[in-house]
């Protein structure tokens, strides 16, 4: 069974400083996929960020970018140069094959002026 | 707005009643996924339809829960007697055919069951 966990309930960041969000993983499959999703306060979810397993290269997009370990289970993000728009729910998630996702309980980042 | 839309937004109901969401996925997409989401945790998976089949359905999906896609496009949850328990937020979200694919959400219906 798939399990993503999340440690961090509420993490806080200066504006334009860098923030890491942690997530662990558990899977027994050897092809599986990785995300970050952002949902903002009574918005939608949106994709943020995609790790294909099986790539070694860390996923990067503008100022977001993922440690991917595959071998410790672990994808963290890391926002850089943070915005007031970054504040929100982050969501870790995960799915195989089976097109299951598996989600975390997620980390609300504060994004302080 | 070709994005995912999901109606109604809010409901409030009795105990008891059914309710019935619906779910209308980007239009090209052929995938289509529910998820409940409760305060201060991530979606959890309900079930998932490729075209009209429904493919894949959580241990969470009680008796009282059903969900259809009847012509591979749009999709409605039904909640049979509902309970208290139920109040959540439902989440529809689509996919295309390929395999990296983005999953698109919707906005979500929240549920209230009094």
């Amino acid at each position: 069974a798939q399990t993503v966990t999340q440690s961090q309930p509420e993490m806080s960041v200066q504006e334009a400083e860098t923030v890491t969000l942690s997530c662990t993983y558990d899977t027994s499959e050897s092809d599986y996929y990785l995300f970050w999703y952002k949902q903002p306060p009574s918005r939608q979810m949106i994709l943020v960020i995609r790790q294909e397993a099986y790539k070694q290269q860390n996923a990067t997009e503008n100022r977001f970018s993922v440690n991917f370990q595959k071998a410790a289970k672990s994808f963290s993000l890391k926002i850089s140069d943070s915005q007031l728009g970054d504040a929100a729910m982050y969501f870790c998630a995960s799915t195989s094959g089976t097109y299951k996702y598996i989600f975390g309980t997620g980390t609300r980042l504060k994004v302080l002026a | 707005d070709t994005g995912v839309s999901q109606n109604p937004r809010h409901k409030i109901t009795k105990r008891g009643q059914n309710v019935t969401f619906r779910c209308d996925p980007i239009s090209e997409h052929n995938r289509l996924y529910w998820y409940r989401q409760t305060l201060g945790q991530g979606p959890e998976f309900l079930t998932y339809f490729q075209n009209e089949a429904q493919l894949e359905k959580s241990r969470l999906l009680s008796d009282r829960f059903s969900a259809e896609r009847p012509k591979g496009s749009f999709s409605t949850l039904e909640i049979q007697r509902t309970e208290q328990g139920d109040s959540a937020m439902y989440l529809c979200a689509s996919m295309g055919k390929g395999r990296l694919e983005t999953q698109y959400f919707g906005p979500g219906t929240r549920l209230l069951v009094l």
